[in-house]
């Protein structure tokens, strides 16, 4: 089964810090994602990455900024946090564009609050 | 990109099968009908999809109209673990660099016991 890991559940942190949400895939896929979701407004898409060093922003990537040094690993950072960024986020991976109705593949998700 | 229009949210009782319905009168000829599930506290996780034939897989049956300008989702017998948010999504099968899923509100399920 593919698995879709993120480095905590829960984060709670203060205005102005710097944040980092890790993500790590096991399935070797080539794309990554963030998104972030909240109520009434659906998934979002913040960044996503088709392969390492590569990054392309996605509708909303005001105020985060994302790494992909390996190739199962994408993370996002918000560079200083603030409350309107207090969200879920999920991270994604599928394998690369090209694959007829290739499935993405979601991790639990990161409930951030910024205080 | 083509929009999907869902129900807010539906009732079934346990053990009944359910029909969740999708409008999509705007999907092009490359679009792929997703549907994707959200548990409480969970992360998406992916139902089935389907093109123009009617799909069927371990965790739900997929029908798709004739025209495609609408679909439905399956669960033929529901159970309290189904309760979650459904989504419908057109993906377009042609190779793309923006593969990203564009998600709206869902359909809210409830399972009542």
């Amino acid at each position: 089964d593919v698995k879709v890991t993120q480095s905590s559940r829960y984060l709670v942190k203060r205005t102005g810090e710097k944040v980092f949400l890790e993500c790590v895939q096991d399935m070797d896929h080539e794309n990554m994602f963030w998104y972030r979701q909240d109520p009434g407004l659906g998934l979002r898409l913040i960044y996503f990455s088709y392969d390492v060093k590569m990054k392309e922003k996605g509708d909303i990537p005001e105020g985060y900024s994302v790494s992909r040094e390996k190739k199962e690993r994408f993370s996002l950072i918000l560079e200083s946090a603030s409350t309107n960024q207090t969200s879920m986020y999920l991270c994604a991976s599928s394998f690369h564009a090209g694959e007829v109705g290739e499935t993405q593949y979601f991790g639990p998700g990161t409930r951030l609050l910024v205080l | 990109d083509a929009k999907t229009t869902q129900p807010n949210s539906m009732e079934s009782n346990e053990e009944e099968p359910v029909h969740l319905p999708c409008n999509h009168s705007t999907i092009s000829g490359t679009d792929y009908i997703h549907w994707y599930r959200q548990l409480p506290s969970q992360g998406p996780e992916y139902v089935i999809h389907g093109l123009t034939s009617n799909v069927n897989n371990r965790m739900a049956s997929l029908a798709i109209a004739e025209d495609r300008k609408s679909s439905t989702l399956i669960l033929h017998r529901a159970t309290l673990r189904d309760a979650a948010v459904y989504y419908c999504i057109l993906r377009d099968r042609r190779m793309n660099r923006d593969d990203n899923i564009i998600f709206g509100k869902g359909t809210r399920l409830h399972i009542l016991p």
